[in-house]
């Protein structure tokens, strides 16, 4: 079946350091991808998306994502992480029209 | 509204209980999602809407959870003889809909179920 998964469930990292976070997909065409992001507390936001193009693709918060055919991946990255960015993180692909979601993975950062 | 509004924000009922869950989706978003979040646990799509379209329903775990969605609008998700397993945050969603696949959804802040 269509998904993506998110290999890791919780990742913690130092104020300042990089961060990447893990999505694989497995969809026969070019996926639509998507990252979100849950903040305590707060709504689902919509990171960043990818449906063609470019396949390194800028979002918000400093945040940007590569689409690698390849690999079947298409991982988060911020180049220094502050301590604001602790929260859930959510990998989402479009299958059928409908939004499928990984499990996520928790960022939590230490001082 | 400006933003998907749900209500009720926390809803705590008794097992065997019946319950309905509400969301107003933003103007205009012909698409409507309902997920739930249960802890630890990801978001599990349960229902979509598209416009007049027949519903996907793929996701719904048991004959005991239903949708509605009335006049393209509000959407209305009922959970017959709830189980303490139902306990999670009931996420709804919408957008402007598949025709643009790449369209981002928007979020409510969920409504709390908790069964006891």
């Amino acid at each position: 079946a269509q998904s993506v998964t998110q290999p890791d469930i919780h990742i913690t990292v130092s104020e300042g350091a990089s961060l990447e976070l893990r999505c694989n997909y497995s969809y026969g065409a070019t996926p639509y991808l998507f990252w979100y992001v849950q903040s305590p507390g707060q709504g689902l936001q919509l990171l960043l998306k990818y449906f063609s193009g470019d396949t390194l693709v800028q979002g918000i918060k400093g945040f940007e994502a590569e689409f690698k055919r390849s690999q079947s991946s298409f991982n988060l990255r911020k180049p220094s992480v502050h301590w604001s960015d602790a929260a859930e993180y959510f990998c989402a692909g479009n299958q059928g029209g409908k939004l499928i979601f990984g499990q996520g993975t928790e960022l939590s950062v230490k001082p | 509204g400006a933003g998907v509004s749900q209500s009720p924000s926390n809803k705590v009922t008794e097992k065997g209980k019946d319950v309905e869950l509400r969301c107003d989706p933003i103007s205009g978003h012909t698409a409507l999602y309902w997920y739930r979040q249960s802890l630890g646990q990801g978001l599990e799509f349960l229902i979509y809407f598209q416009g007049n379209s027949a519903p996907d329903k793929s996701g719904l775990p048991s004959d005991r959870f239903s949708a509605e969605r009335t006049g393209g609008s509000v959407s209305t998700l009922t959970i017959q003889r709830t189980q303490q397993e139902d306990s999670a945050v009931y996420l709804c969603a919408s957008s402007f809909g598949v025709a643009r696949r790449e369209e981002k959804l928007f979020f409510g802040s969920g409504t709390q179920l908790s069964v006891l």
